[in-house]
């Protein structure tokens, strides 16, 4: 079980570039999200998603956009990526979606936006 | 305002001993389920330990446990035993009712030393 997987680890884009965050989970999780570290801060939610082929946006999905096609996908897309969105990013999966279930996340991608 | 707060930047403990990280929410949902998640120098977020607003007894695994005052609105992680490898941050996290998003606190990094 590899659990939840991330990549690339690192990345560097200029301004206006678009890229992919790729993850994937080998866990049969229905339910995947998208959070974003930021230096001295805890975790926001970007996009999340209940199952294959519905999303909906976390607290900050301006820029950002996902699809899930599949169970164990869930790529984010930078559209044009800007300074503001250099951080970490996380993928995180879980069983179900109540307040009682554990999210699990990925090691996570570091992008620098120049 | 903010949902999870974390009054403690950083704590240096002693091997061996023991160590409180405070934590204190704020919600109105009467179910609500809190975690903590440990984040070493490497980067990952590890899941330490989960506590239900229901929960009569504190939540323990292995040399974490919880301590939840419900009245307080507080549930405090203790870390007994200290090892070198506790170093790290550690973030407290809570999900309300049927939002799947996770709140985070700013952390608390915990040094260990020898």
């Amino acid at each position: 079980n590899a659990g939840v997987t991330q990549t690339p680890k690192f990345q560097v884009l200029k301004t206006g570039q678009s890229m992919t965050l790729q993850c994937a989970q080998d866990m049969n999780h229905e339910y995947m999200s998208w959070y974003r570290q930021d230096p001295g801060m805890g975790l926001r939610l970007i996009h999340y998603s209940v199952g294959a082929g519905i999303t909906d946006q976390g607290e900050v999905p301006n820029g950002y956009n996902v699809s899930r096609s599949t169970t164990e996908d869930f790529p984010l897309r930078l559209l044009s990526a800007a300074p503001s969105q250099t951080s970490v990013y996380f993928c995180a999966s879980s069983l179900r979606g109540d307040y009682t279930d554990t999210q699990y996340f990925g090691p996570g991608t570091r992008l620098t936006v120049l | 305002a903010q949902k999870i707060t974390q009054t403690q930047p950083g704590m240096f403990v002693q091997e061996k001993e023991a160590v409180t990280l405070d934590c204190t929410y704020d919600t109105s949902d009467q179910s609500y389920g809190l975690f903590w998640y440990k984040q070493p120098s490497s980067g990952e977020m590890i899941f330490l330990i989960y506590q239900g607003s229901y929960d009569e007894q504190n939540a323990t695994e292995g040399r974490y446990s919880l301590n939840f005052q419900k009245a307080r609105k507080s549930a405090n992680l203790v870390i007994s035993a200290s090892q070198l490898g506790d170093s790290a941050m550690y973030f407290c996290a809570m999900r309300e009712g049927d939002d799947y998003k996770l709140s985070f606190g700013a952390g608390t990094t915990v040094t260990v030393r020898a």
